[in-house]
């Protein structure tokens, strides 16, 4: 079984609909829980991370991690056309490197 | 501030023949990784260079390897390719060692073994 279990996708949604993104893990040890967004031929690149159990906002997107259940998720608000990525979770135990999810993929219709 | 560079971006390589890929990192950062994307794996951890060192090592066999120079730039080299090594390799720079909260990826190279 592998550590981080990702939502595989792909995911089409219309424009301005609220997006959920859902990993779940079994590594107790991650302390810092980040999401990557990968647009096509680019590198990923870090949109949001957290170390605690609880919701993160940042604009459009937020980030809750659930430590009790190992389950994190990413909500993007009215989503729009430019959201349309690879988003990948991604998990750390502060004591070496980060270890990702296999990346969902997101369109998001006009 | 410059991001990281990759190169080169694209590359189309016989199986059997060896590649060099480079990575110059963000000005200032000194640790350097290394990533395999390809669809059915995800991202894999390959190698972490700090100071012209290798520090952390993921599961690959030894055909994989890289170096780091004194200026912090990095090139990883893949021998004897086999098809299954095509994928999109990236590399990520930090400020430090073990800090990938602050991690730059750059754009990639993708590597197609025929």
């Amino acid at each position: 079984q592998k550590e981080v279990e990702q939502d595989p996708g792909p995911l089409s949604v219309p424009e301005g609909a609220i997006v959920s993104l859902n990993c779940t893990y079994s590594n107790s040890a991650f302390q810092y829980f980040m999401w990557y967004r990968q647009y096509s031929r680019k590198g990923p690149e870090l949109l949001m991370y957290t170390y605690s159990s609880g919701n993160k906002e940042d604009g459009r997107f937020t980030a809750q991690v659930d430590k009790s259940s190992k389950y994190i998720s990413l909500f993007i608000r009215d989503s729009q056309p430019s959201d349309s990525a690879n988003y990948l979770c991604a998990f750390n135990t502060n004591a070496g490197k980060s270890t990702f999810g296999d990346g969902t993929t997101l369109t998001v219709k006009p | 501030k410059a991001g990281v560079t990759q190169t080169p971006r694209y590359l189309i390589k016989t199986r059997g023949q060896q590649v060099t890929l480079s990575c110059s990192p963000i000005s200032g950062h000194r640790s350097v990784s290394w990533y395999q994307q390809t669809p059915g794996q995800g991202l894999q951890f390959l190698f972490e260079y700090f100071s012209e060192t290798q520090r952390n090592k993921g599961n690959f066999p030894g055909r994989f390897s890289g170096r780091q120079f004194s200026n912090s730039r990095s090139e990883m080299n893949v021998s004897t390719l086999e098809l299954g090594d095509s994928a999109l390799y990236l590399c990520a720079s930090t400020p430090a060692l073990g800090v990938d909260t602050e991690a730059f990826f750059g754009q990639g190279t993708r590597l197609t073994v025929v």
